[in-house]
C-alpha cells in the first residue's frame, strides 16, 4: 500500500510570493489533515477534511492560507503571500473511517523556507 | 485544556539503556494516547498507543505506562539501540464526529550512543 505522497519536498521562496503544496492521501482514506510543524515542535492541525468538506479549519489563518480537496481525494494547501514566519514543515496525513481507531498516517512533509 | 506537556526536550542514553519520556495532560475528555516516532526528513509514524482503561501496554521493546488519576503517561524503550535515535512525540486524542483530533506534545529528541 502506497503511503501519503506530498510534493514538493522542499521549497524556497521569497517573502510575499505565493506557494502551494500538494498531497495525495492513501487510497480510500476519507479524512485528510494538514498540519504545521515548526522546528523542534509537535505538529499542529491547520485543517481537516471529511471527503471534500472542510470540517475543522479553525486553526487555518484564512487571511493568507487556503486549502481545497477536489473530488475528495488530492488536496492543495496554498499560502499567499508568504511571510518569514511561515517557514516550517507542512505535513499531510490521512485516515480511514474503516480503521479503528482512525489512525492517522503522515506523509514526509514539505519543508518551506521563506527568505 | 488542550495542551499536552512533554519532557524532557532531549535525552541521551547509552546502547542498552532505558530512556523514559513523560507526558501530562489536562483535558479529561482525551480517550486515546498514541506515541509517534519521527526520523529526520520523515513524517511522524505511529509507534504504540494506549486507552485510558489500561495502565500499561507493551509492544516489543516499547512500553506505555498510564496513570489516569495523575493524568500522566510515559514511554519506556527497553534495550535501546542506536536505530532508536529519533524524535518522539506523545499525543492525546478525542473523536469529534468521525475522525480523531490529535494534540501533540513538543517532542523529545532521543540519541542512543553505540
Amino acid at each position: 500500500e502506497a503511503g501519503v505522497v506530498q510534493s514538493p519536498r522542499y521549497k524556497i521562496i521569497e517573502k510575499k510570493q505565493p506557494v502551494a503544496f500538494w498531497c495525495n492521501p492513501i487510497s480510500g482514506h476519507n479524512t485528510l489533515y494538514w498540519y504545521l510543524q515548526n522546528l523542534g515542535q509537535g505538529p499542529e492541525l491547520l485543517i481537516r477534511y471529511e471527503n471534500e468538506e472542510a470540517v475543522d479549519d479553525s486553526q487555518l489563518p484564512k487571511d493568507r492560507f487556503s486549502a481545497e480537496r477536489l473530488k475528495g481525494v488530492d488536496s492543495t494547501l496554498k499560502i499567499q503571500p508568504a511571510e518569514l514566519g511561515d517557514s516550517a514543515v507542512y505535513l499531510c496525513a490521512s485516515s480511514s473511517h474503516g480503521t479503528s481507531p482512525y489512525e492517522q498516517y503522515f506523509g514526509p512533509g514539505t519543508r518551506l523556507t521563506v527568505t | 485544556q488542550q495542551q499536552v506537556k512533554q519532557s524532557p526536550q532531549s535525552l541521551i542514553v547509552q546502547k542498552g539503556g532505558i530512556p523514559i519520556i513523560n507526558c501530562a495532560y489536562e483535558n479529561t475528555a482525551f480517550d486515546y494516547f498514541p506515541w509517534y516516532q519521527q526520523f529526520p526528513g520523515k513524517g511522524p509514524a505511529l509507534l504504540i498507543a494506549i486507552r485510558p482503561d489500561v495502565s500499561e501496554k507493551k509492544e516489543g521493546r516499547f512500553t506505555i505506562s498510564f496513570n489516569k488519576s495523575a493524568k500522566q503517561f510515559s514511554l519506556h524503550i527497553m534495550d535501546s539501540q542506536p536505530g532508536d535515535s529519533a524524535t518522539y512525540f506523545c499525543a492525546a486524542s478525542i473523536i469529534p464526529g468521525s475522525a480523531r483530533q490529535l494534540t501533540f506534545g513538543s517532542g523529545t529528541q532521543l540519541t542512543v550512543l553505540p
